[in-house]
């Protein structure tokens, strides 16, 4: 098992670009996460799923959208890239609500 | 008052010491309480999760008082690599607008020393 993974691991993106962050878990999770953290801070959460086609909003989830067509892929995508969303970016699955999270090895994005 | 609240040191001990950790949470409904461990550059890992008798795992202890609102770390005898940042993670109960919604602190960074 490759549990999660996330791809790219580190980006530099100029203000007004777009990209998507892809994620991909192979525990046949249902729930899956997107969380944001800057410098000494705590994990802020973006949007999670709680299965394929359902997703919502987390804590921080302005300037951000994702999509969930399958129980195994959870790509979150930047629209008009700003220098407040420079962060590590981790992707996390969990088999239900309060069980453990795996978490992927994070995207280190940079936009200037 | 935040939601999750941790001492973010860091705490320099050194090797054999004893330390410990608190954390404190505002919503007296939170359902489940867990430690993650992350280390620098790397993404965070569940240490152990936190019972309400209070729970054991070698050299680490987890303690919760709900009266209070907090959650404890113990970590006796620290080695070298229980160098880290220890993560307080809450989470609420299900439904209302809070499902889904997982609050981690921001992390207490530990340095154990020679």
């Amino acid at each position: 098992n490759a549990g999660v993974t996330q791809t790219p691991k580190f980006r530099i993106l100029k203000i007004g670009q777009s990209m998507t962050l892809q994620c991909t878990q192979d525990m046949n999770h249902n729930y899956m996460y997107w969380y944001r953290q800057d410098p000494g801070m705590g994990l802020k959460l973006i949007y999670y799923s709680v299965g394929a086609g359902i997703t919502d909003k987390g804590e921080v989830p302005n300037g951000y959208n994702v999509s969930r067509s399958t129980t195994e892929d959870f790509p979150l995508r930047l629209e008009l890239a700003a220098p407040s969303q420079t962060s590590v970016y981790f992707c996390a699955s969990s088999y239900f609500l309060e069980a453990e999270q795996f978490f992927g090895p994070g995207t280190r994005l940079t936009v200037l | 008052r935040k939601e999750v609240e941790q001492d973010p040191g860091p705490f320099n001990v050194p090797e054999g010491a004893t330390v410990a950790f608190n954390c404190t949470y505002s919503n007296s409904a939170s359902q489940s309480f867990f430690w993650y461990r992350q280390d620098c550059r790397k993404e965070p890992k569940l240490l152990m999760s936190v019972y309400s008798s209070g729970n054991e795992d070698g050299r680490f202890t987890a303690q919760l008082n709900r009266a209070s609102q907090y959650i404890s770390l113990l970590i006796r005898d620290s080695k070298l690599s229980d160098s880290a940042t220890y993560l307080c993670v809450v989470t609420p109960r299900g439904g209302g607008t809070s499902y889904g919604k997982l609050t981690f602190g921001q992390g207490t960074i530990l340095t154990v020393h020679p």
